[in-house]
């Protein structure tokens, strides 16, 4: 069945350092989102990607999603204390119901 | 505009009883969704249900567990003679459209079922 991978598992950062987090996917999708957990949380959409090779930002985070729409990173430029949290990456196969999470990268921000 | 509800927001059951977990999706949205987590994993998918309707229940134990959707009401997941290993945190979202319409999903805050 699809799988959604998810790497790494947990990143621990210096304020101010970046941080990328990537999803390969198994199959092709019709779109990937992004969604992030705070600690004791529930996940929050940050954003949709559904072209081949689309780029979307939103402050700080860069979105991308490749050419073959397999596989998708997050990028955060100088993190911040408030950037703490699991942040998934989920996609959907093309005509399929299922949105498949992969099992999130954990963020640990030190200040 | 009232997000995703979920009732209980914590359930303490004993093994053997059972557990019925509530969701209500936001207003005007009429497909739900049922994932579980365990601590420090991923989420796994579980159910997908428009009103009266399971549209996938692959991800969905085959024993013990059921969902519904009724036309009125909340959609309810159902765990019978629940085991230690059925602790978890179940979430509920919900979409406005088909879930092959590309549709974002709004997520509940959750229910943390403790089986002791």
């Amino acid at each position: 069945g699809q799988q959604v991978m998810q790497i790494p598992q947990y990143q621990h950062v210096q304020e101010g350092e970046d941080f990328t987090t990537y999803c390969n996917s198994s199959t092709t999708l019709s779109n990937i989102q992004w969604y992030k957990q705070r600690p004791g949380g529930h996940p929050v959409f940050l954003i949709q990607l559904v072209k081949s090779g689309e780029v979307k930002k939103q402050k700080r985070l860069t979105f991308q999603f490749g050419e073959a729409k397999k596989n998708s990173s997050l990028h955060i430029t100088a993190t911040q204390t408030t950037d703490v949290g699991t942040y998934f990456c989920a996609g959907r196969n093309t005509g399929g119901f299922k949105t498949i999470f992969g099992a999130g990268t954990r963020l640990f921000v030190k200040a | 505009n009232a997000g995703v509800m979920q009732n209980p927001r914590h359930l303490v059951r004993r093994r053997g009883q059972e557990a019925r977990l509530r969701c209500s999706p936001m207003k005007g949205h009429s497909h739900v969704y049922w994932y579980r987590q365990l601590p420090e994993e991923g989420l796994k998918f579980m159910v997908y249900l428009q009103k009266e309707n399971i549209i996938d229940e692959s991800g969905m134990p085959k024993e013990r567990f059921s969902a519904e959707f009724p036309k009125e009401g909340p959609s309810i997941l159902r765990i019978q003679q629940v085991v230690r290993g059925d602790s978890a945190a179940y979430f509920c979202a919900s979409s406005p459209l088909k879930a092959r319409d590309d549709s974002t999903q709004y997520f509940g805050p959750g229910t943390r079922l403790l089986v002791l």
